[in-house]
């Protein structure tokens, strides 16, 4: 299985700054097609998972452009330009360029 | 809109077969591209995909647990089952259910119902 290393595993980030969470994986994943399956999720507390950026770099509808998602092959980056208080949560990366489909262990996000 | 919504038993007892339904609306799943997928996530712990299901009835399943589970699907009433046997502890999570758009990933995802497997 394509194992997704995500780090820090913990962030600390005071409102305004900007801030990087960091996903590599086992394997690289481009796909025979061209497409890279590297989508992130935020899942804040008691709630269920939602997705923000898809094939690395495209935001989902309603997700504020402060969200930018980025890397190729192995090395993976989302980043919050500007962290707001609804921001707090956790973030995970997830690939399905390779079967089976496959989540990071996750990156918390905390407000100071 | 597009909603999904888990139903299960809540609590059992190891070596009982657990029964999973995910009711959505807002699409169909006879809709070129569309899937529904189960993903778990233990207390205080990540996510795990289970299985996926698709328009044209193709399936897949996570292989560490491929023998213990079944998916299947009602498209006329909008429903996707999972059916995990033998269940043990370790079976106690949340359950979601999520649309996986092909190509994209999972664009919606229900609520969650939580499982407690216990004797």
């Amino acid at each position: 299985d394509v194992v997704l290393t995500q780090t820090p595993p913990t962030l600390l980030a005071t409102i305004g700054q900007s801030v990087s969470i960091s996903c590599r994986s086992s394997q690289s994943l481009l796909h025979s097609n061209g497409n890279t399956y590297l989508n992130w999720l935020l899942q804040r507390t008691g709630q269920s998972p939602q997705p923000l950026i898809y094939l690395v770099s495209k935001l989902e509808s309603g997700v504020p452009n402060r969200f930018s998602g980025s890397g190729s092959g192995t090395d993976f980056t989302l980043k919050i330009s500007g962290v707001e208080a609804e921001d707090l949560g956790v973030y995970y990366c997830m690939q399905f360029t390779h079967y089976p489909l496959t989540f990071g262990s996750g990156t918390k996000l905390e407000i100071k | 809109q597009v909603t999904l919504k888990e139903s299960g038993p809540g609590i059992l007892q190891p070596s009982q077969t657990l029964s999973l339904t995910c009711s959505f609306s807002g699409f169909s799943l006879s809709t070129s591209g569309i899937c529904v997928s189960w993903i778990r996530q233990p207390s205080g712990k990540g996510l795990e995909w289970l299985a996926t299901i698709c328009w044209e009835d193709s399936k897949g399943y996570n292989p560490s647990l491929k023998n213990r589970l079944t998916i299947s699907k009602d498209t006329s009433n909008n429903q996707a089952f999972l059916k995990i046997t033998s269940v043990d502890t370790a079976d106690t999570a949340i359950y979601y259910c999520a649309r996986f758009y092909t190509g994209r990933g999972f664009d919606y995802w229900g609520q969650g119902v939580m499982v407690t497997v216990s004797s």
